[in-house]
């Protein structure tokens, strides 16, 4: 079963905007993760956040993880038509051995 | 670095037929993993090895079976080949266990069932 539900499913916007994601997620975990994929390709890791963490950064992208309310949102700021891609938040759970559950994803379309 | 290596990258099997696929890791890392990605779902864990010598069933082991040859390569089997099966199949590694780390993936392969 799936451990993380993104939503939305699909984002289209315009180059320049910011693209928020979120994921929600249903037990205790160690860490959330963000990877991209582009068409084809596999997964590249984006970030990650701990359980005891509420904010992370990393360049255009930043992360919130809300562990009262099983949540965690991706924001990319001045989206560019490169980041189109299919974006999945991951979980880390507790207690399995450092597998990760993936979520269903959010394809974001980026256009000139 | 090549990083995690994932061959082939396509192919075609009959209903029934066996096949190996193959994954490589040159990032010295402990844990590796297979997954499935069907369309519009994210991954599903087939099988992991935590460390070299260990492997344990994922979320959808049925019809698979996974061989940790040695610290870089973990290998996926199918035995006889369902169209329920086809699908992209996907390796990952990650350093270790029980840290927080990512996993690093493979490109990919498209596996068809005829």
């Amino acid at each position: 079963s799936q451990q993380g539900e993104e939503d939305p499913q699909a984002l289209s916007i315009q180059e320049g905007e910011n693209a928020t994601m979120n994921c929600s997620y249903k037990t205790s975990i160690n860490n959330l993760q963000w990877y991209r994929q582009n068409s084809g390709r596999g997964l590249v890791h984006l970030i990650l956040i701990r359980s005891n963490e509420r904010e992370k950064h990393s360049g255009r992208l930043r992360v919130t993880l809300d562990t009262s309310k099983k949540s965690s949102s991706l924001l990319i700021t001045a989206s560019r038509a490169a980041d189109t891609a299919s974006y999945f938040c991951a979980t880390d759970v507790a207690g399995t051995a450092s597998k990760l559950t993936f979520g269903t994803g959010t394809r974001l379309q980026v256009t000139l | 670095n090549a990083g995690v290596t994932q061959t082939p990258k396509f192919q075609v099997l009959k209903t029934g037929q066996s096949m190996t696929l193959q994954c490589a890791q040159d990032m010295n890392h402990n844990s590796m993993y297979w997954y499935r990605q069907d369309p519009g779902m994210g991954l599903r864990l087939i099988y992991y090895s935590a460390s070299e010598g260990t492997t344990d069933k994922g979320e959808v082991p049925n019809g698979y079976n996974v061989s940790r040859l040695n610290k870089r390569e973990f290998s996926l089997r199918l035995e006889s080949a369902a169209p329920s099966q086809t699908s992209v199949y996907f390796c990952a590694s990650r350093t270790a266990s029980g840290s927080n780390q990512p996993q690093h993936f493979g490109d990919g392969t498209r596996l068809s069932i005829l």
